[in-house]
């Protein structure tokens, strides 16, 4: 099936510094959906990427679809403790299906 | 933003034993729900789309007798994890499209199974 690939598995940084996560597909995706999940809680829904090139911010968040829809960021800019969770990919199959990734585990350090 | 409740969120039971879990969306309805399964330190799977007045379609490798899913009204689907084994602790988490695009997640169910 579908499968999105997603890096780093890990990535520790300093308070202020910025952070991005990478998700890759070999086919193309028909959309690709960020969520943000912290220690011990579930999944929050960030943003919806549809369209080829697509570019959006919310405050030091920026998201990007490729031009191909095959891979998408997520880059963080002067990150804060509160940034602190796993970051997830999703594509959304046919019937509001969610394919995610494996997810980026963010720490940071204050 | 909309709301999806989970009961229990914490359980442990003795192996053998089955543990039904409900989601519920608090302030909308929802014709379609969805069952997922994460593991400590991995990424959610999921297990099955829960449909309401028919029957659930459950994703390839998920034993349909094992996960029973009745979703009997628009805001309430249930998960019933029938003769529980310690390789079904896991955190169980639904969700629910609110509206279209974005899904909205339960706290989760985090079972452990002894």
């Amino acid at each position: 099936g579908q499968q999105v690939m997603q890096i780093p598995q890990y990535q520790h940084v300093q308070e202020g510094e910025d952070f991005t996560t990478y998700c890759n597909s070999s086919t193309t995706l028909s959309n690709i959906q960020w969520y943000k999940q912290r220690p011990g809680g579930h999944p929050v829904f960030l943003i919806q990427l549809v369209k080829s090139g697509e570019v959006k911010k919310q405050k030091r968040l920026t998201f990007q679809f490729g031009e191909a829809k095959k891979n998408s960021s997520l880059h963080i800019t002067a990150t804060q403790t509160t940034d602190v969770g796993t970051y997830f990919c999703a594509e959304e199959t046919s019937g509001s299906r969610l394919t995610f990734g494996e997810g980026t585990q963010l720490t940071v350090n204050p | 933003g909309a709301v999806v409740s989970q009961h229990p969120s914490r359980v442990i039971c003795k192996s053998g034993t089955s543990v039904k879990i409900e989601c519920r969306s608090l302030d909308f309805q929802a014709t379609t729900m969805f069952w997922y399964r994460q593991f400590p330190k991995q990424s959610l799977m999921l297990m099955a789309t829960s449909n309401e007045g028919s029957k659930a379609t459950y994703e390839q490798g998920v034993e349909k007798d094992k996960f029973l899913i009745n979703h009997a009204s628009l805001t309430l689907s249930t998960l019933t994890v029938t003769s529980a084994h310690p390789e079904d602790s896991s955190f169980y988490i639904c969700s629910a499209n609110a509206d279209y695009n974005e899904q909205f997640f339960g706290p989760g169910t985090r079972l452990t199974v002894l």
